[in-house]
């Protein structure tokens, strides 16, 4: 049973630059989200994809965009990248009838390094 | 408006002693989840536990142990005889009615052998 898978592991961008990561949830998953975290921080949520819709968002700029596929896989872009989007970037699945309680599995993560 | 708070930054503990991470919430939900994740060097969250908001019932894991008090919002968990693969930097998060994973800051666990 294939867990959360993540690409790149790393990336090295600069400035103004546009960057594409991808994700592949867990088996049987339906519900993809994305997390960015700052080194010596916890995790922030970006967005929640549902149904290759966005059904979640947090307290990010609309550089960051997103979107699922019909086999739930999913990609979190960002446009015109700067220094403070370096980050580690996670992808976490799990399943949307569960709600509240539904338990997230997490990828390895991105390592964004933008200079 | 939701906040976990991890008051503790780093820990550092001799091997095979015990030791208690602390985690103080905040929400105004009357229905929330409650979540530890640990996350090691390769930095994967890895899951450890979920507990809601109606349920106050301790628990033990085999070396791991949680308590849970509403009436003081807080959310602690304990490792027993501690090991060295325990080293890891250890988060707590809370999920209410808006489904959203508000994370702590996390506390960095280093187990000295």
């Amino acid at each position: 049973d294939a867990g959360v898978t993540q690409s790149p592991t790393h990336l090295i961008k600069t400035r103004g630059q546009q960057v594409t990561l991808r994700c592949s949830p867990k088996s049987g998953h339906d519900t993809v989200s994305w997390y960015q975290q700052a080194l010596g921080q916890g995790p922030q949520f970006i967005f929640q994809y549902y149904e290759e819709e966005e059904r979640q968002r947090g307290n990010f700029p609309d550089r960051f965009s997103g979107h699922q596929f019909p086999n739930y896989s999913s990609e979190l872009n960002v446009n015109a990248l700067l220094l403070g989007d370096s980050a580690l970037y996670l992808c976490a699945s799990s399943l949307i009838p569960q709600g509240v309680k539904a338990e997230q599995f997490f990828g390895p993560g991105t390592r964004l390094t933008v200079l | 408006a939701q906040k976990v708070t991890q008051a503790q930054t780093e820990i550092s503990v001799v091997e095979k002693e015990d030791v208690t991470l602390d985690c103080v919430y905040e929400t105004r939900d009357t229905t929330y989840y409650l979540f530890w994740y640990k996350q090691p060097p390769s930095g994967e969250l890895v899951f450890l536990i979920r507990r809601n908001s109606f349920d106050e019932q301790n628990e033990i894991s085999g070396r791991y142990s949680w308590n849970f008090q509403k009436s003081t919002s807080s959310f602690n968990f304990t490792i027993t005889a501690s090991q060295v693969v325990d080293s890891a930097v250890y988060f707590c998060a809370l999920r209410g009615g808006n489904e959203k994973l508000t994370f702590g800051t996390g506390t960095r666990l280093t187990i000295i052998p």
